[in-house]
């Protein structure tokens, strides 16, 4: 059973577009859940992350969560070719300790000029 | 503020060769460590974690093993490689609930 679900895309959209990038999970009792950026052959950058639900804005980024359907997405606004990469999905899954992260594949992500 | 490093960026090996990467952070203290690998087409594995010096948690079984010997450094070896141990290996500190990841080291097991 996938713990952590993403569509592995790629997702193409045109500069200035907003980018939605979306996440499901498995485990209701997952607790908090992350966003990271992955450039191709660099290592992941975290963006954000989020543990209630709603909604978190951090500059262009906003992470959402309902944990009743057991979704957390990532919009991109005003998307630029520099946001062109994959992004990773990963949460704390429930009885795990030490805040131990389980990933998703990935959504490659490219933003046409 | 915090750095992270890990070395060497790059290594080629051969099948049965030993391996040693190491990674190190600055800036903090007592920092939670991880080692993560990830493979072609494959979504990042845990395969380590640390709470602190001499303390290890094993994810998954394999020919790897990790030790640390200092506070800040953390060391993944292995005896013999395998050519499934080829990847991207992926060294992330934490105090709190975010993880950051170093630069990574990617093996190639020829």
């Amino acid at each position: 059973q996938k713990e952590v679900e993403q569509n592995s895309g790629p997702l193409s959209v045109p500069e200035g577009a907003i980018a939605s990038l979306n996440c499901t999970y498995s485990d209701r009792g997952s607790q908090s859940f992350f966003w990271y950026r992955q450039y191709s052959g660099k290592s992941p950058e975290l963006i954000m992350f989020i543990y209630s639900n709603g909604d978190k804005e951090d500059g262009r980024f906003t992470a959402q969560l309902n944990k009743a359907s057991q979704y957390v997405s990532l919009l991109i606004r005003d998307s630029q070719p520099s946001d062109s990469a994959t992004y990773l999905c990963a949460v704390t899954l429930p009885g795990g300790s030490n805040y131990k992260l389980t990933f998703g594949k990935g959504t490659l992500l490219t933003v046409n000029p | 503020s915090q750095t992270i490093h890990q070395w060497p960026a790059t290594l080629v090996q051969p099948v049965g060769s030993p391996l040693s990467l190491e990674c190190t952070v600055e800036g903090t203290s007592n920092p939670n460590l991880y080692w993560y690998r990830q493979a072609a087409g494959r979504g990042l594995q845990l395969l380590f974690y640390s709470v602190g010096i001499g303390q290890i948690s094993s994810e998954v079984p394999q020919n790897l093993s990790a030790s640390r010997p200092q506070d800040r450094q953390f060391i993944l070896s292995s005896k013999k490689l395998l050519l499934s141990d080829s990847g991207f290996y992926l060294c992330a500190w934490s105090k709190t609930i975010e993880q950051y990841f170093g630069p990574g080291t990617r093996l190639t097991v020829t």
